[in-house]
């Protein structure tokens, strides 16, 4: 079965440590994305890849990292420079990044800082 | 701008009740419609999509038509069950910037009783 996997599930840690949160997906597309989401709001795009090697920040992209040597892969690193890290955080994929194609879902990662 | 202005949650139902869940838009050029479901502690999963005026989307039951002249594109379902319980994400996609962005509403909590 074709999809979108991040782990873990859930992650807890210390603030002041940088965090990396793994998304892998085995539908074959190209453009890949972070989404942060906090209670009771709709989802906010943190970084998107178009391609392999090649990535753009969103709209919220500060104290955030991400990499994309790899096709099916796009960590996403939380800093310690983010002031409010605790969220939950989904990764998505698109066939390409042009009009029209909806965007499939992982399970996403629930984050906690403490 | 674009965004996406849905009905404030939770919409509480009794099982077999019509449901409408209100979504306008604002957005410059011809964007595609989304409706995403996410069940609790889970990722979005993509319910419906329209790409074009008038056109309808449809899946499980649920159903919603592009209506350009009054830019909204409302959920409804005729008969609602306990396992339709969930947050629904009205979204639009446009392209910018040389990628399919998508911008979401803030969600609209359902919760069915028996």
């Amino acid at each position: 079965d074709g999809g979108i996997t991040q782990s873990p599930k859930y992650l807890f840690r210390k603030e002041g440590q940088n965090v990396t949160l793994s998304c892998e997906q085995n539908l074959n597309h190209d453009a890949m994305y972070w989404y942060r989401q906090d209670p009771g709001q709709g989802l906010r795009l943190i970084y998107y890849s178009q391609i392999v090697n090649d990535f753009q920040k969103g709209d919220i992209a500060e104290g955030y990292s991400v990499s994309r040597e790899k096709k099916e892969s796009f960590p996403l690193t939380v800093t310690s420079a983010q002031k409010n890290p605790t969220a939950f955080y989904l990764c998505a994929s698109s066939i390409e990044a042009g009009s029209g194609h909806e965007q499939y879902f992982g399970p996403g990662t629930r984050l906690t800082v403490t | 701008g674009n965004s996406v202005t849905q009905m404030e949650g939770p919409v509480t139902l009794s099982e077999e009740a019509f449901l409408t869940i209100n979504c306008t838009y604002t957005a410059t050029g011809y964007p595609s419609l989304f409706w995403y479901v996410q069940y609790p502690g889970e990722g979005l999963q993509l319910l419906l999509k329209a790409t074009k005026a008038d056109d309808k989307g449809s899946n499980k039951g649920f159903e919603a038509t592009y209506r350009k002249e009054t830019t909204s594109f409302h959920l409804e379902k005729g008969s609602v069950q306990v396992s339709d319980s969930a947050v629904y994400f009205c979204a639009l996609a446009v392209f910018s910037g040389g990628y399919n962005k998508l911008i979401f509403g803030a969600g609209t909590r359902l919760a069915v009783h028996p």
